[in-house]
């Protein structure tokens, strides 16, 4: 099946600078997910977004569905040097898990 | 503490050898998922189960199998037919296959080839 355009593939940045990455497809999407993956784990769930437009934030973590429901971003301001890891992007095409789409991920290193 | 638990962490499998990958949760969640993840891809969908005794191929099932014999289990075989096995193997669960329900993931399983 399609996976998403995720961009961009890796970042490195200096501790305290905000941060913006995205994903986009050309199939529309129901819900758009956001998860981080450390070295030799899992991904864990960051942000979930259900509906188009919808702007969530966890703390220093912001996401956004577009309005269009093709594309999606997320934000991490002031970044601190436990945001190294990589961010995956998912989308559900459907109603159903079994349709979820992910982005390759973007690999952030942060510099202190 | 409720979550996911894969087991074993590192497996290395030998030419012509079917191995058993263990994915435990005890959320009580009804749907389990098998994702392959190699580096630079997005996830995989090898194959989900809605409910225990149903299980459904993904998009890359080819050379695996796996079981629902229990709502909290799902383990997945990876057969000497699959022949391109090194990967990282992420297991998940869902509350339900329906409905916006994210999905959670374990720590995974890195199989390599001796």
């Amino acid at each position: 099946g399609q996976q998403l355009n995720q961009s961009p593939q890796s970042m490195f940045i200096q501790e305290g600078e905000d941060v913006s990455m995205n994903c986009t497809s050309s199939s529309i999407f129901n819900t758009w997910l956001w998860y981080k993956q450390e070295p030799g784990e899992g991904p864990v769930l960051l942000i979930a977004l259900y509906k188009a437009g919808e702007l969530t934030s966890n703390g220093r973590l912001t996401a956004q569905f577009g309005i269009t429901r093709k594309d999606s971003f997320l934000n991490i301001s002031a970044s601190i040097p436990s945001d190294v890891g990589i961010y995956f992007c998912a989308g559900q095409l459907r109603a159903f898990n079994n349709d979820m789409r992910f982005g390759a991920g973007t690999r952030l290193t942060v510099k202190p | 503490d409720g979550g996911i638990t894969q087991s074993p962490k590192y497996l290395f499998r030998k030419e012509g050898q079917n191995v058993t990958l263990s994915c435990e949760q005890n959320l009580n969640h009804d749907a389990m998922y098998w994702y392959r993840q190699d580096p630079g891809q997005g996830l995989r969908l090898i194959y989900y189960s809605q409910i225990v005794n149903d299980f459904q191929k993904g998009d890359i099932a080819e050379g695996y199998s796996v079981s629902r014999e229990k709502k909290e289990s799902f383990p997945l075989t990876v057969t000497s037919a699959q022949k391109n096995p090194t990967a990282f193997y992420l297991c998940a669960s869902s509350i339900q296959l329906g409905g916006n329900q994210p999905q959670h993931f374990g720590d995974g399983t890195r199989l390599s080839i001796l």
